[in-house]
């Protein structure tokens, strides 16, 4: 799976857009961009995953560029309870692929 | 969908004693995962299960660590003479085929 680049910390004001940037120049063709959270004594938590094109949920927007060597993860409307380590992972979800691999993240503070 | 559960919580032992651990993944998802993370560092993938059938095992899996999935639901995770590097947070996962997956909130060892 090809390695992911992300800032070590992030700020963000509440009621503000969050805009998380993850490079990933080493992607290949078949592999997914992935973001997951981990808020403090959880689990991961899913957010989002896409191939080429811009996709959007209930928690979040992922924008990945036409080269797809980079992705940015938006929170739209950040609140306190969004403090959180956001990792991007790239995937390939193609035949017996398995593990998801973790770097260090980006730390998120979203302050009053 | 009652999410990944994970028991205990929290354990603590002493050196050198048996630990074992329980997760249940989402019903219906035929994949389950164990990763293992440590104070400041993302997730490490361990080990994953198809069905009942163990396909990967990390070499960070050494002898004393074995894991089971009997009749595809529910694993185990067993650490034999527990040594004080394996204190760390012990996480499951499960996933419909290559979909995404979905944590539990962990088991937290500590070794006295």
């Amino acid at each position: 799976d090809a390695k992911t680049t992300q800032p070590t910390s992030m700020d963000c004001a509440e009621g503000r857009a969050a805009n998380l940037p993850c490079n990933h120049s080493t992607i290949s063709g078949n592999e997914y961009v992935y973001w997951y959270r981990q808020i403090h004594s959880q689990g991961p938590q899913y957010i989002i995953h896409g191939l080429k094109n811009n996709e959007t949920n209930e928690m979040a927007s992922l924008i990945i560029t036409e080269d797809r060597k980079s992705s940015t993860l938006i929170l739209p409307h950040a609140t306190l309870r969004d403090t959180a380590v956001y990792y991007c992972i790239v995937r390939d979800n193609t035949g017996t692929a398995s593990k998801l691999t973790f770097g260090t993240g980006t730390r998120l503070q979203v302050t009053l | 969908d009652t999410g990944v559960s994970q028991n205990p919580r929290h354990k603590i032992t002493k050196r050198g004693q048996n630990v074992t651990f329980r997760c249940d993944p989402i019903s219906e998802h035929n994949r389950l995962y164990w990763y293992r993370q440590t104070l400041g560092q993302g997730p490490e993938f361990l080990t994953y299960f198809q069905n009942e059938a163990q396909l990967e095992k990390s070499r960070l899996l050494s002898d004393r660590f074995s894991a089971e999935r009997p009749k595809g639901s529910f694993s185990t995770l067993e650490i034999q003479r527990t040594e004080q590097g394996d204190s760390a947070m012990y996480l499951c996962a499960s996933s419909s085929g290559g979909r995404a997956q979905h944590f539990g909130d962990g088991t937290r060892l500590s070794i006295l």
